[in-house]
């Protein structure tokens, strides 16, 4: 069984940009879920959908948004850019856990 | 505080030793304990994965859970240098549809 994929794997934009991510969850799985990881902050929940519908939502502004397709393929949406939400952002697939894709490394200069 | 808290190492230990690494938590409401392996530049990597108190075994590596203390740990046995890598504790509430919470994650150097 192929695991979650994530495009890209790396991404560098700028401040006041908007830059969407990718996810493909494991065949079969319903839901995702999306996480920052930061040095300073660990992972953060950032939201997870599940048959197209946001189920879940952690505290970040409304710049960040997500969906999800009826393929259970999910994208994440961050507008107006800061430098602060340079990170590594995982979708995670659930079956009985929660299973990681590699992540995207995004960079704001 | 946070909810999940974790000693962020790093740890640096012989091959061949026993490592133990450590999770304490607040929130009375987590049923569903998880550790997770994370290589330098890579996704976490679930490992083990329990529920309630107890222990769960799966080859080199033990999960314990001890709810009335709010306390988890993985045990490592006979470390080798590829363990080398940052282990992440999370938990949750429910099976499945909850968010989880994360340790910030504990550092582990197995040097031969």
């Amino acid at each position: 069984k192929a695991g979650v994929t994530q495009t890209p794997r790396y991404l560098i934009k700028t401040r006041g940009q908007q830059v969407t991510l990718s996810c493909s969850p494991i065949s079969g799985h319903r839901s995702v879920s999306w996480y920052q990881q930061t040095p300073g902050q660990g992972l953060q929940f950032l939201f997870e959908y599940f048959s197209e519908t946001q189920r879940n939502k952690g505290n970040f502004p409304g710049r960040f948004s997500g969906r999800q397709f009826s393929n259970s393929r999910s994208e994440m949406n961050v507008s107006t850019l800061e430098l602060g939400d340079s990170a590594l952002y995982l979708c995670a697939s659930s079956g009985e856990t929660q299973y990681f894709g590699p992540g995207t490394r995004l960079l704001v200069l | 505080q946070k909810e999940v808290e974790q000693d962020p190492g790093p740890l640096s230990v012989p091959e061949g030793a026993i490592v133990s690494l450590n999770c304490t938590y607040s929130n009375s409401a987590f049923q569903y304990f998880m550790w997770y392996r994370q290589y330098s530049r890579k996704g976490p990597e679930l490992l083990m994965y329990t529920y309630s108190s107890g222990n769960k075994e799966d080859g080199r590596f033990t999960a314990q859970v001890d709810k009335s203390s709010k306390y988890i740990s993985l045990f490592i046995r006979d470390s080798q240098p590829s363990d080398s890598a940052t282990y992440l504790c999370a938990m949750s509430r429910t099976y499945n549809t909850d968010k989880l919470i994360f340790g910030t994650g504990t550092r582990l150097q197995v040097f031969p």
